[in-house]
């Protein structure tokens, strides 16, 4: 147990449509960040939020964005879905500072299926 | 275009035997490593990090970081047919935000009994 929770768990959606996926981070840590795995694939940074901004971003088109909130929890959000946005989405919590702010940890992840 | 490599395996060991994991990056900047362990269906969870050159021993598991050969590995003594898994490298690139790691494709780890 690492005290990040994800919802919802599974979900299919049609390819077009858009999908609001939910993080709640650890509690103390105050960043929070994305990961898309595709099946077979390591984990693939999406963008990471610290006080409720976006302070990095990896290689995904806009239409991928987030929110972080005043309590840290996080909701990721994906418009026009494509088939390749099946994946497990993956949200990942850090504590603040000290040797081991940059140690990740995941929540179980929200199994993504676009048809 | 900043990597990490691993060997897909399938990596088949032994119960009782050691298995060893390898990684390779190459953001020669790179000051934070980590080992994810991956059950099937699952999502990954930390294993180990380590900053400095050298081993670093946790329990049966011990990473070992060469920076000037910018190699990193896990050891996993006694293995068990529990460590059966995809175990995945992951590297904090240089100049990259707190949360941001790259990841290697993992190596699945099969421990026969």
């Amino acid at each position: 147990e690492t005290g990040v929770t994800q919802s919802p768990t599974h979900l299919i959606k049609t390819r077009g449509q858009q999908v609001t996926l939910r993080c709640s981070s650890q509690s103390g840590h105050n960043t929070v960040s994305w990961y898309q795995q595709a099946l077979g694939q390591g984990p693939q940074f999406i963008f990471q939020y610290y006080r409720e901004e976006e302070n990095g971003r990896g290689n995904f088109p806009p239409r991928f964005s987030g929110l972080q909130f005043p309590n840290y929890s996080s909701e990721l959000n994906v418009n026009a879905l494509e088939l390749d946005d099946s994946a497990l989405y993956l949200c990942a919590s850090s504590s603040p500072g000290g040797i081991k702010e940059n140690t990740i940890y995941f929540g179980e992840g929200s199994w993504l299926t676009v048809v | 275009q900043k990597e990490v490599e691993q060997n897909s395996g399938p990596l088949s060991v032994p119960e009782g035997a050691i298995a060893s994991l390898n990684c390779t990056y190459s953001d020669r900047g790179s000051q934070s490593f980590f080992w994810y362990r991956q059950y099937s269906g699952k999502s990954p969870e930390l294993i180990m990090f380590i900053y400095s050159n050298g081993d670093k021993e946790d329990g049966r598991f011990t990473a070992q970081l060469n920076k000037a050969s910018q190699y990193v590995s896990l050891l996993i003594r006694d293995s068990q047919p529990s460590d059966s898994a995809t175990y995945l490298c992951a590297v904090k690139p240089h100049g990259g935000s707190q949360g941001n790691l790259i990841f290697g494709k993992g190596t699945k780890l099969s421990v026969k009994p």
